[in-house]
Parts: structure tokens; sequence; C-alpha cells
């Protein structure tokens, strides 16, 4: 079956510096996206990755690893308006959207 | 974990044409439902907010003649594009959302591509 495994909750202080994992596993592999959703509102794009490596945009960088179904969301200086839920999904070979059940993260001051 | 599904995952239609996209939530009760469109590479667009057995609403830019919401049973909900024209193929999410404990989670279905000929 197809899978995106994240962690359920996370907590980091303001100012420093997190790292939200998702694995996966799919049939087939047209890109791995990064969302972030606060409450109430929907969710908003934050990165895409096709290819092997990292790429940077702002605080934000997210890691890919296709060989091992591997990617990475690293928020750098976090801020209280960080905390949201962070959402990891993968495009399948039929490019469908394969959502993990996303990350709450917890900024305390 | 809960399962949001939609179907069809793909559809082609002729300019002019009503197509209907079908979203369930498999073995949970939704109270409510929503539906995004989303562009490449961009942030999921809200279209409209749906509450079993009431009027769909909508986002403001959305027509809702266009995009027909129904919200007929706890785990259905459909959206019907009328009379579709080019510049309404794209990629249709749907996401249910459910009251748990007292705060709320919300499942996404793997989406629905849409390409008007």
């Amino acid at each position: 079956g197809q899978n995106i495994d994240q962690p359920t909750e996370m907590t980091a202080t303001e100012g420093a510096i997190v790292q939200i994992n998702c694995t996966y596993q799919t049939s087939g592999f047209n890109g791995l996206f990064w969302y972030q959703q606060h409450a109430g509102e929907a969710p908003t794009f934050l990165s895409y990755n096709v290819l092997d490596g990292l790429e940077e945009k702002g605080r934000f960088s997210s890691f890919l690893s296709r060989s091992k179904g591997y990617s990475y969301l690293l928020l750098k200086e976090l801020q209280m308006k960080d905390s949201a839920s962070y959402l990891c999904a993968v495009m399948d070979s039929n490019y469908q959207l394969i959502w993990g059940a996303g990350t709450k993260l917890i900024i305390k001051p | 974990g809960a399962v949001v599904s939609q179907h069809p995952s793909w559809v082609i239609c002729k300019s002019g044409t009503s197509v209907k996209i079908e979203c369930r939530s498999l073995d949970f009760q939704a109270t409510t439902m929503f539906w995004y469109r989303q562009f490449p590479k961009q942030s999921l667009m809200l279209m409209a907010t749906s509450n079993e057995g009431s009027k769909a609403t909508y986002e403001q830019g959305v027509e809702k003649d266009k995009f027909l919401i129904n919200h007929a049973s706890l785990t259905l909900s459909t959206l019907t594009v009328t009379s579709a024209h080019p510049e309404d193929s794209s990629f249709y999410i749907c996401s249910a959302r459910i009251l748990a404990g007292d705060s709320y989670e919300q499942y996404f279905g793997p989406g629905t591509r849409l390409t008007v000929t």
C-alpha cells in the first residue's frame, strides 16, 4: 500500500531550528510537496521537490532523497507565527496526491 | 487513519459539458467538507465549504452556478463543474473535517485532474 509517515506533533522554541521528517512509500513518484496549514485556513504551498537535494527558500528548506523515500522540512529562526500544521504530500505515478496526516508544530517563547 | 476518496481520479471532457466529481469519507462521518483547486506549485485555493444538508458557502470569486456542490450525506459531497471550459482544467481536491475531542482534524483526498478540451 501507499503511505506517508510524519510525526504527529513537535515542539520547538522561538528562534531555534526544527526539522520535520517525512518518509513515504508510494507507487511511483512525481514530486513531493510541503504545505503549511494554520487552523481554519487553506494549506499554503511551501515547497516542491522532484530531484534529490536541498532546496532553500528563505527560512524554510526542503530536502529530498528519492532512494530513501525520505524528505524533511527545515525551519530556521522560528517565529511564533510558524505554529501550524505541516503537511507532506507525494504525487504518485498516476499524479494522485498521497497525503501525510500532518505534523502539528508548537512554538514556545 | 481516516481516508478520503475522490472519483474519478482523472477526467477529460469536452468544452460545454458538465462533469461530476465525488468526494467520500470512507471510514468516518464528516461534518464539513471543503473543495479546493490547486494550480501547479501553488497553494490550494479554497472554493467552497459545505455542511451536510445545507447550502455550500462559496469563496469570493467562485461562481456557485458553475461549481455546484451537493453535500447529501455525512460521507459524500459532490462537485459538478457545469458547462466546462478549458480554463476550468485544474486539479480539484476535497477535504473532510471531523471533530475529534475538542479539536478538528482535516483529511485530504487524492485529487481529481480535470482536463477540458
